[in-house]
């Protein structure tokens, strides 16, 4: 199974919005609705922010929201926060039952 | 809020098998699908597999032949081996877990360094 693609880094201002894009094939995110998104900080563990594509876990801010199209999911940030400032990886469930994940984004608050 | 805490050698030879295991704060175990993700240092994050709460099991292909996931119910804990492990195997190994009819990973072991070295 090949890693889903995602942008290296994205970029944006305070108060701005940024779209991160994970694509993949028929074989996982375009065949389920089951892509999570997960915020790294550095030298932390992964935290759950969105699954089953757009759906928010309790407690994760609504600045954070997802969606899919065909092969390819997205997770949209509005209202930047310097906070914001994390690595974010994709993943998504597979025709095998396995699981697999987009290479990261790292996103970056001017 | 359950908590998992992975364990084990921080430094394994190039050839030798990589031992890990995650304990689990509750008592969910029976409960879970029980999952190991690696991240190699300054890379992104890696499916390795998981294990039922009834033993089943499944992994990423490109590790197939070297991984070994079980689980010990009595002892709220699961366990990861890797064989004949190399360099490329030197990870952040983090253990975490899915429900049934879930697709989501939550939540995380705080991860343990790992490092393949003579």
């Amino acid at each position: 199974q090949s890693a889903l693609t995602q942008p290296a880094s994205v970029s944006g201002s305070p108060g701005q919005s940024i779209t991160i894009s994970c694509t993949g094939t028929s074989s996982d995110v375009g065949g389920y609705n089951f892509v999570s998104w997960y915020q790294q900080h550095p030298g932390k563990a992964p935290k759950l922010m969105i699954y089953d594509v757009s759906n928010r876990p309790s407690g994760v801010s609504n600045r954070f929201s997802g969606s899919k199209s065909g092969n390819t999911a997205s997770l949209t940030i509005s209202g930047l926060q310097a906070e914001d400032e994390a690595d974010y990886y994709c993943s998504s469930y597979t025709t095998s039952s396995a699981r697999v994940f987009g290479g990261g984004t790292k996103l970056t608050v001017l | 809020q359950v908590q998992l805490q992975e364990s084990g050698p921080g430094l394994v030879k190039p050839s030798e098998t990589l031992s890990l295991t995650c304990t689990v704060s509750d008592g969910s175990i029976g409960s879970y699908y029980w999952t190991w993700i690696r991240q190699p240092p300054g890379k992104g994050l890696d499916y390795i597999g998981y294990i039922s709460y009834s033993g089943g099991t499944n992994y990423n292909p490109s590790l197939n032949s070297r991984v070994t996931i079980s689980i010990d119910t009595s002892k709220n804990q699961f366990s990861l081996k890797l064989s004949s492990v190399t360099a490329a195997d030197t990870a952040v190994y983090y253990c975490t877990r899915f429900a049934w009819g879930q697709n989501w990973f939550d939540p995380w072991g705080q991860g343990t360094l790992v490092t393949v070295s003579s």
